[in-house]
């Protein structure tokens, strides 16, 4: 196991709704990204987080924003909620940011949107 | 054009059998590449990086060609616990944090 973890496991919501997911990283890890995975394609990139702020960002709305915390944990906000945004949200921290920063991923929060 | 193209499959085998696939990417100037194993509605995980020179970790063994612009996988003696899909992921360049992935390729190993 990782030691990513996140919460929680499976959601359902109705659009227009507003969700908040929650991923702790690993210790000693102190940045966390985000990811999409939509059913039968890879994970794309929302954002990533380092040492509290925003580190730099995918091609995903502002209505998807994000927080890290002092203790490096993180939560991924998503706002008006449409159907399309049903996927599976990955976390995945490392311990920086750089190219040799191997990125260690959560299992994951299932969203379903109706 | 996609960043990262993989062919989906999937790539039915026998036990012991070889597989082998390949993946392409579209920025010349990536910098890093990876292949990581998704088993079905699980999180990725990092199966190996992808050197220049080539590598290989016991049955596994990845590619990189510059010049035609993709990098590959092969499996080696299958083993039904091999059964995953496989993701590309590929750094571009100037863009240390992100990973892109392609869709993955699908390996289904029978007994």
């Amino acid at each position: 196991e990782t030691g990513v973890t996140q919460s929680p496991t499976h959601l359902i919501k109705t659009r227009g709704q507003q969700v908040t997911l929650r991923c702790s990283s690993q210790s000693g890890h102190n940045t966390v990204s985000w990811y999409q995975q939509a059913l039968g394609q890879g994970p794309q990139f929302i954002f990533q987080y380092y040492r509290e702020e925003e580190n730099g960002r995918g091609n995903f709305p502002p209505r998807f924003s994000g927080l890290q915390f002092p203790n490096y944990s993180s939560e991924l906000n998503v706002n008006a909620l449409e159907l399309d945004d049903s996927a599976l949200y990955l976390c995945a921290s490392s311990p920086g940011h750089t190219l040799t920063d191997t990125q260690y991923f959560g299992p994951g929060t299932r969203l379903t949107v109706l | 054009r996609k960043e990262v193209e993989q062919d989906p499959g999937p790539f039915n085998v026998p036990e012991g059998a070889t597989v082998a696939f390949n993946c392409t990417y579209s920025n010349s100037a990536s910098q890093s590449f990876f292949w990581y194993r998704q088993d079905c509605r699980k999180e990725p995980k990092l199966l190996m990086s992808v050197y220049s020179s080539g590598n290989e970790d016991g049955r596994f063994t990845a590619q990189l060609n510059r010049a035609s612009q993709y990098i590959s996988l092969l499996i080696r003696d299958s083993k039904l616990s091999d059964s995953a899909t496989y993701l590309c992921v590929v750094i571009p360049p100037l863009v240390d944090y992100k990973l892109s992935f392609g869709a993955g390729t699908t390996v289904t190993v029978r007994a």
